[in-house]
Formats: C-alpha cells, structure tokens, sequence
C-alpha cells in the first residue's frame, strides 16, 4: 500500500540554525511534490510545489529537494527563526493528492 | 490572492442533527474543491472531490450518504454532515483549486472544528 512517512513526529532546534525535513515515500509514483505548513486549529499553506523532473527548488529561506530515485524529499529552512514554528506536511500529488502526517517544528530562540 | 474561507469556524451540536459547512473562493473561481478531515496529531484525509456542477467524487470507505456534498458554483461548495454521531466530531478543512483533481497547487481554508455532544 501507499506510504507516505515524515521523519519525525517533533523537531526542536535554535534559532539560526538550519532545519531539515524529511519526506519519504513508497508504492507511489509521484508528478509533483508539495510542501504546505500548517498551525494549530488553521488549515494548510502552501509553499512549495516540485515537478518529478526537478531535483532541487528554492524560494527565500527554503529550499525543496525531490530524489525520485530515492523517493525522498528534503524540506530546509534556513537561518530559522521562532516564527517558524509550526506542523510541516508534504503532499504527493499523482491522481490525487495525498498528505503525509506533519512533522511539528519547533524553533527555540 | 487565492483566498478561501470556510463557515463556521467552529460548530458544536447534538447527536442526530445535521450540520452544514460552507466553503468559499472570495478571489478566484474554483474549478475543484476538495473536502478533508484531519482528526488529532494525523494527516488530512480526503473525503472528496467536486467540481462544480458535476457529483461529488467519494473516496473509498467514505459515505455519500451522510456527507453530502454540493458544489453550486465556481466559488461555493458545501458539505452537510447528517445525522451526526460524537464520532464524526473532528478538524474538517475544504481547499479549492484552479486545475483538475490533482497535481495543482491548492488552496486551504481555515478549517471548521465539529464536535457532536
């Protein structure tokens, strides 16, 4: 069956730093790649989208990775901040769109 | 741009009534629009997909029946939850899109929190 698995429930790191999010996937075939974030009680936003063809986008403080051979997808934010803070989920979009269940970020300052 | 909003934001009410949910494009005109339910700590999980002027598309294991979805125009879906039990209490969230059923970016609204007593 489909799996879409974000590396961690939680992740704490300080303020500056860099943080690093993990997407991984299995028995899918992806076109497209999303990355939304999400607060408590708030529906999603969207970030960013990377096609299967793509290896790498960026977009101010991210940064997408999308390594189909791998099936893996690195999210990164840099020189992160307390405002960050928040549930990142990834999206595999094919026929349909499905989500995995967040990674919750938390930057201490 | 590309603003969705949803009414109410959050309900409560009482075992066997029914429940409606609106969900709006106020910017642009929706082609697709998509209902999710996320219940605690879990993924959002589609329950399904509308275009407008067309039936609803219900994923698997979710009844048609007791979500009753209509999709009126471009900017307007609703989703009427009937005869609700304290199960179905839970963080529904409608997105709208400018595409078709997948591969688009879409755009969220801000969730409505149901909790049946």
């Amino acid at each position: 069956s489909q799996k879409i698995e974000q590396n961690s429930e939680a992740l704490n790191i300080q303020e500056g730093k860099t943080a690093t999010l993990t997407c991984n996937y299995t028995n899918y075939s992806p076109a497209y790649l999303q990355w939304y974030r999400q607060d408590p009680g708030r529906g999603p936003v969207f970030l960013l989208l990377i096609r299967e063809n793509e290896k790498e986008k960026r977009k101010e403080r991210l940064k997408v990775t999308f390594d189909t051979t791998l099936k893996q997808s690195l999210f990164h934010i840099t020189a992160s901040q307390p405002a960050d803070s928040a549930t990142y989920l990834c999206a595999l979009s094919n026929n349909d769109m499905r989500f995995g269940a967040g990674t919750r970020l938390t930057v201490k300052p | 741009g590309a603003v969705v909003s949803q009414h109410p934001s959050w309900v409560i009410c009482k075992s066997g009534t029914s429940v409606k949910i609106e969900c709006r494009s106020l910017d642009f005109q929706a082609t697709t629009m998509f209902w999710y339910r996320q219940f605690p700590k879990q993924s959002l999980m589609l329950m399904a997909t509308s275009n407008e002027g067309s039936k609803a598309t219900y994923e698997q294991g979710v009844e048609k029946d007791k979500f009753l979805i209509n999709h009126a125009s471009l900017t307007l879906s609703t989703l009427t939850v009937t005869s609700a039990h304290p199960e179905d209490s839970s963080f529904y969230i409608c997105s709208a899109s400018f595409g078709g059923r997948s591969s688009y970016e879409q755009y969220f609204g801000p969730g409505t929190r149901l909790t049946v007593t």
